[in-house]
């Protein structure tokens, strides 16, 4: 059971749009800034989004990402079927004193 | 630009001590905080635990009791050392960098880790 609450998978056409939630509390998420992982097949995480919705210069702005309260979303515009992979989310948890990741979403490009 | 790859005995027996080293290369070990991460096999990512430049640690407290990071800096190297191995720590082990801005920045490859005798 993970810290961080995402929807364990998702999924949309080429071309579309999909929005990832992940949802904690008032000790991780409401306290934190939140990060955002891409896992392709096979390979390491990748950082896709730091500080909430910053993207490392690499990463295309068809990512982008936001924070509310205890909830942050990622949004992926212009789907491409590179873009299947897990993602996960991810902060500091004030209470447990550990960083904390989502369990994280599956995303299929159909 | 920085690389990171993790290395070590791929198989551990229950009970004994898992080892594993992260080289650091194209850049400087003495600055920064680096990480350790874990994936068991069709599971999601595990924080446990980072080191500091200056040599102070933060662990997971689910695996506190077992874990040892530690810095190498002659080396530009890292390590992890966990103790009284069960099934339940294999794992991929992934070593990772932890920048200026709250994130894991840059991972290394991974290495993955079975306990079984």
């Amino acid at each position: 059971q993970s810290v961080l609450t995402q929807p364990p998978s998702v999924s949309a056409a080429p071309g579309q749009r999909v929005t990832i939630s992940c949802s904690g509390s008032s000790s991780n998420i409401g306290n934190d800034y939140v990060s955002w992982y891409q896992q392709l097949p096979g390979t390491a995480p990748k950082l896709l989004i730091y500080e909430n919705k910053k993207r490392p210069s690499d990463i295309p702005d068809r990512f982008s990402a936001s924070k509310s309260g205890t909830s942050a979303t990622l949004d992926i515009t212009g789907l491409q079927t590179g873009d299947e992979a897990d993602y996960y989310c991810g902060t500091w948890d004030s209470s447990l004193s550990a960083a904390v990741f989502g369990g994280g979403t599956q995303l299929t490009v159909l | 630009q920085v690389q990171l790859q993790a290395s070590g005995p791929g198989l551990v027996k229950p009970s004994e001590t898992l080892s594993l080293t992260c080289t650091v290369s194209g850049g400087s070990i003495s600055s920064y905080y680096w990480s350790w991460i874990r994936q068991p096999p069709g599971k999601g990512l595990e924080w446990i635990g980072y080191i500091f430049y200056s040599g102070s640690t933060k662990y997971n407290p689910s695996l506190k009791s077992r874990v040892t990071i530690s810095l190498h800096t002659s080396k530009n190297q890292f390590s992890l050392t966990l103790s009284s191995v069960t099934a339940a720590d294999t794992a991929v082990y992934y070593c990772a960098w932890v920048g200026d801005n709250h994130a894991f920045d840059l991972w290394g490859q991974g290495t993955m880790v079975t306990v079984s005798s």
